[in-house]
């Protein structure tokens, strides 16, 4: 399983963009980047999933440079509903599919 | 329902009692699998079945937890003699991919929240 390293935490204030980056060293050729976002009392909810480049979606962009050994996050003009750990994962379907490594994530704290 | 359901919801046990944690996953979902939680860190890979098919239990803590799906869509994680340690979130998830498919997104339910004193 390829491992992930992320900051522990990051704090920002209500209108701007975050950036949270992903360390990813040994990803493999056929390994997807996914993000989650955590809750307090909530299970880990999906947000973007890419393979290489950019991916963007209604909630937020994924940027993947060639190498592919980092990702970042970008959350556009975040609220203080945004406050919560965010989680990137590396992994790939079969029966690795749910065998994924969270690590600790990213406590993000968005203040008024 | 339309997401991954879980019961109890919270439940606090004695220790050395047994008990059983409910999933009921998306409709339709092939792979389900399960997760523990302790506070303050991130999920933990436990189990992961494929219909009923039990395909990975690497991840389970020792033989006093065991996980069944037996139909292929509801299932139960029970943990016999539970210890102090053993208190932590129980995450659930499903996904409408199987083996093969490319890329991982996985759902998640609300968790057990299992106390043990």
């Amino acid at each position: 399983l390829a491992k992930t390293t992320q900051p522990i935490s990051m704090d920002s204030y209500e209108g701007q963009e975050v950036n949270i980056t992903c360390s990813h060293n040994n990803i493999a050729t056929n390994d997807y980047i996914t993000w989650y976002q955590q809750f307090p009392s909530q299970g880990p909810r999906f947000i973007i999933q890419g393979y290489k480049t950019k991916v963007t979606n209604e909630v937020a962009s994924l940027f993947i440079p060639a190498d592919r050994k980092s990702s970042t996050l970008s959350l556009p003009r975040v609220s203080l509903s945004d406050t919560a750990v965010y989680y990137c994962l590396v992994g790939k379907g079969g029966s690795t599919l749910g065998r994924l490594y969270f690590g600790r994530g990213t406590q993000l704290t968005v203040w008024p | 329902g339309a997401g991954v359901s879980q019961s109890p919801r919270y439940k606090v046990a004695k220790r050395g009692q047994d008990v059983a944690l409910r999933c009921d996953p998306i409709s339709g979902h092939v792979s389900l699998f399960w997760y523990q939680q302790a506070l303050g860190q991130g999920p933990e890979f436990l189990t992961y079945f494929q219909n009923e098919a039990q395909l990975d239990k690497s991840g389970l803590p020792s033989d006093r937890f065991f996980a069944e799906r037996p139909e292929g869509s509801v299932s139960t994680l029970k943990i016999q003699r539970t210890q102090q340690e053993d208190s932590a979130v129980y995450l659930c998830a499903s996904s409408p991919t199987g083996t093969g498919d490319s890329g991982n997104t996985i759902y998640f339910g609300e968790g057990s929240w299992l106390t043990v004193v």
